[in-house]
């Protein structure tokens, strides 16, 4: 079964640091999104993107964030200057269609950022 | 717009007993409805879906859901519990017509206890 990789599993940075965060959606998938989980609570989303554009965003989402997708397969979140409370493990996806595909969002393993 | 339920933060049942895990929903639209499956320090694992068709969806890992549109609700169910089963499980829905939004709004979450 295809995967979404992300790297690094874990990251840790000084507040006011910027980060990347980078992910291989599934080659033949179109929709790409970010996801994030405080403390293993409530899934918040972040934003979507589908050809080569943010379709939607979140309040979250904040000009301190962006994503990319520089050469048609790695897939950026960067955060321009990091707090605290941006803490959370942050999950990758992908979809097949914008209905779902077979298997609906498939998620990467996740990045652990760590803010100190 | 889009909102999800899952009112019980934490189920425990008996191994070999039937489960229900509770979703329930608010979409303008038709929904689109997904579980998902979370193991400690892990990504989200797909489930099942609801797209159209049928009420009773079956899945993976022995996991059926039913889609009850009357009482908004797609509750997850397994007839025999199993101690592996123990994770946390997220539902998340999306109204079919996406100009009310393309992302999925996930549940705050029910973590599952199988006890033996």
């Amino acid at each position: 079964e295809p995967e979404v990789t992300q790297t690094p599993s874990h990251q840790v940075t000084q507040m006011g640091q910027e980060v990347i965060l980078r992910c291989v959606p599934i080659s033949n998938h179109l929709y790409f999104y970010w996801y994030r989980q405080i403390l293993g609570q409530k899934v918040e989303f972040l934003v979507s993107f589908y050809n080569n554009e943010i379709s939607e965003k979140s309040e979250i989402f904040d000009d301190q964030f962006s994503v990319e997708r520089p050469d048609g397969s790695n897939f950026t979140l960067k955060i321009r200057s990091t707090k605290l409370e941006d803490s959370a493990m942050y999950f990758c996806a992908s979809m097949e269609t914008v209905t779902g595909g077979r298997y609906g969002y498939t998620f990467g393993s996740g990045t652990r950022l760590t803010v100190v | 717009a889009q909102s999800v339920a899952q009112p019980e933060d934490q189920v425990n049942v008996a191994e070999g007993n039937p489960l229900t895990v509770k979703c329930t929903y608010s979409v303008s639209g038709n929904p689109y409805l997904f579980w998902y499956v979370q193991y400690p320090n892990r990504g989200l694992q797909f489930l099942l879906k609801y797209i159209t068709g049928d009420n009773l969806v079956k899945g993976s890992y022995g996991f059926e859901a039913e889609f009850n549109k009357s009482q908004t609700s797609f509750h997850l169910k397994k007839p025999s519990a199993l101690v592996s089963d123990s994770a946390l499980y997220f539902c998340a829905v999306r109204d079919q017509n996406y100009n009310y939004g393309q992302n999925f709004v996930f549940g705050p979450g029910t973590r599952l206890s199988v006890l033996p």
